[in-house]
C-alpha cells in the first residue's frame, strides 16, 4: 500500500451535477497530482498542487477545479458533470514534484 | 503538446516467454518513469530513469532509457502468471513548465498463459 488514500471509491452522479472527490497524500508528501484514466487509456495529468498552490494544469477545463489543505490532502471538485466525465480519477503524492508518484486506488465515477 | 506512444497495445505470452514494451515520446524528456497496473488495480511505481543511455534492472525486468531522452523499453525475462497487468510509461517534459507533470503512454497489455 502506499499510504495514498481517496475517497469516496465508487460514485454515481447525474449528468450536470457537482461531485468532489477527496486525497489525503502520504506522511511527509506535499505534492499531489490529479489523473483522469478512462477505461482503456493511460491515466492523462488534470493538475498538481503543491504547498497549497497549483503547479501545473493538463488540458482539462475550468469545470476542474482543486484545493490543496495544509496538511496536503486535496480535494478535486468537477463542475456540470458530462458523461465523458465517466472514469477513474487518481490522486498521486510525491515528496517533490518531479519524483515518483504513489498513486491511491481511485474514484470510480459514473455519470448517467 | 507532448505524446507518449507506447507499443504494443497486447501482447500475449506463454508462461516462460520473454515480453518487451517500447516507449516513444514526441519530445525530449527529463526521466521516465514505469509503472504497473494489475486488472481493477491502481498504477504502481516500478522505476525511475533519468540518464541518457540508462539501463536498470528489477530481478527479472530490465529498463532501458534511449541515448536521446526519447524512448524507453521494459524487458521481461521468463514471464510469470504475476507478471500480468498494463505495464505504463509515464515522462516527464524535459522543456515542460509543470514540474512533474506525467504524460502516460496508452500501456501495454500483458496476458500470460500458463
Amino acid at each position: 500500500e502506499t499510504g495514498v488514500t481517496q475517497s469516496p471509491t465508487h460514485l454515481i452522479k447525474t449528468r450536470g451535477q457537482q461531485v468532489t472527490l477527496r486525497c489525503s497524500s502520504q506522511s511527509g508528501h506535499n505534492t499531489v497530482s490529479w489523473y483522469q484514466q478512462a477505461l482503456g487509456q493511460g491515466p492523462q495529468f488534470i493538475f498538481q498542487y503543491y504547498r497549497e498552490e497549483e503547479n501545473g494544469r493538463g488540458n482539462f477545463p475550468p469545470r476542474f477545479s482543486g484545493l490543496q489543505f495544509p496538511n496536503y490532502s486535496s480535494e478535486l471538485n468537477v463542475n456540470a458533470l458530462e458523461l465523458d466525465d465517466s472514469a477513474l480519477y487518481l490522486c498521486a503524492s510525491s515528496p517533490t514534484g518531479n519524483t515518483e508518484a504513489f498513486f491511491g486506488q481511485g474514484t470510480r465515477l459514473t455519470v448517467v | 503538446g507532448q505524446q507518449v506512444m507506447q507499443i504494443p497495445q497486447y501482447q500475449h505470452v506463454q508462461e516462460g516467454e520473454d515480453f518487451t514494451t517500447y516507449c516513444n515520446s514526441s519530445t525530449t524528456l527529463s526521466n521516465i518513469q514505469w509503472y504497473k497496473q494489475r486488472p481493477g488495480g491502481h498504477p504502481v511505481f516500478l522505476i525511475q530513469l533519468v540518464k541518457s543511455g540508462e539501463v536498470k534492472k528489477q530481478k527479472r525486468l530490465t529498463f532501458q532509457f534511449g541515448e536521446a531522452k526519447k524512448n524507453s523499453s521494459l524487458h521481461i525475462t521468463a514471464t510469470q502468471t504475476t507478471d500480468v497487468g498494463t505495464y505504463f510509461c509515464a515522462g516527464s517534459d524535459a522543456g515542460g513548465t509543470s514540474y512533474g507533470k506525467l504524460t502516460f503512454g496508452q500501456g501495454t497489455i500483458l496476458t500470460v498463459h500458463p
